[in-house]
């Protein structure tokens, strides 16, 4: 199983601050790596696939990198709306695994 | 509009069954993959099972396999998850996601499954 960890835990950060989330496998994933939102009673929401690819709606100030085994979820300057929980998802082998989430509060 | 409906949960003792469900609409279901992913109270995301979009193949983690059953009627455009032998760490919210190249592209609104005397 590739496990995923996410650091850090938590961010603390104000409204216009730039976010830089990280995500490092196990073992390599190649691109086959997903970024997830959630906010307070919500499902999760779709924001990047194969590590940089934004999904359908999704602003420009939320951009990922990184192939292999290290990855960066980055958003620009932080709008209100992006306080939430952040998960990152392999889905190069199965079982599909999730990071542990970090907050950006 | 891609909508998903889940829907099914419920209390239910140790080593009983549940069955739930996801109705899907505003896309060609029998065109994707599906899945079901977990989330305990408090706790992170935890996939729990995917299944081919012809219903061919499915998958399934460790935690659940041989007490749980994914399956799909692309007739109906419904999909299920059959849960037997429930245990305490089975509590959570389960979501339905669709899949896109094996990604969660859309979620339902999650259904809450507690397990408890």
């Amino acid at each position: 199983e590739i496990v995923l960890t996410q650091s850090p835990a938590t961010l603390s950060l104000s409204p216009g601050e730039r976010a830089t989330l990280s995500c490092r496998a196990s073992q390599s994933v190649s691109s086959y790596l997903a970024w997830y939102q959630q906010k307070p009673g919500q499902a999760p929401r779709l924001l990047i696939y194969d590590a940089s690819k934004r999904a359908t709606g999704i602003p420009a100030r939320f951009s990922g990198s990184g192939s292999g085994t290290d990855f960066t979820l980055t958003i620009s300057s932080l709008e209100p709306e992006d306080f939430a929980v952040y998960f990152c998802h392999q889905r190069s082998n199965w079982p599909r695994t999730f990071g542990q989430g970090t907050k950006v509060e | 509009e891609v909508q998903l409906l889940d829907s099914g949960g419920d209390l239910v003792q140790p080593g009983g069954s549940l069955r739930l469900s996801c109705a899907a609409s505003g896309f060609t279901f029998s065109g994707y993959g599906m899945s079901w992913v977990r989330q305990a109270p408090g706790k992170g995301l935890e996939w729990v099972s995917s299944i081919t979009a012809s219903g061919s193949a499915t998958y399934y983690a460790d935690s659940v396999k041989g007490r749980f059953t994914i399956s799909r009627d692309n007739s109906k455009d419904m999909l299920f998850l059959q849960m037997d032998s429930l245990r305490a760490d089975d509590t959570a919210v389960y979501y339905c996601a669709k899949s896109r190249e094996w990604y969660f592209d859309y979620w339902g609104q999650g259904t809450l499954v507690t397990v408890s005397s």
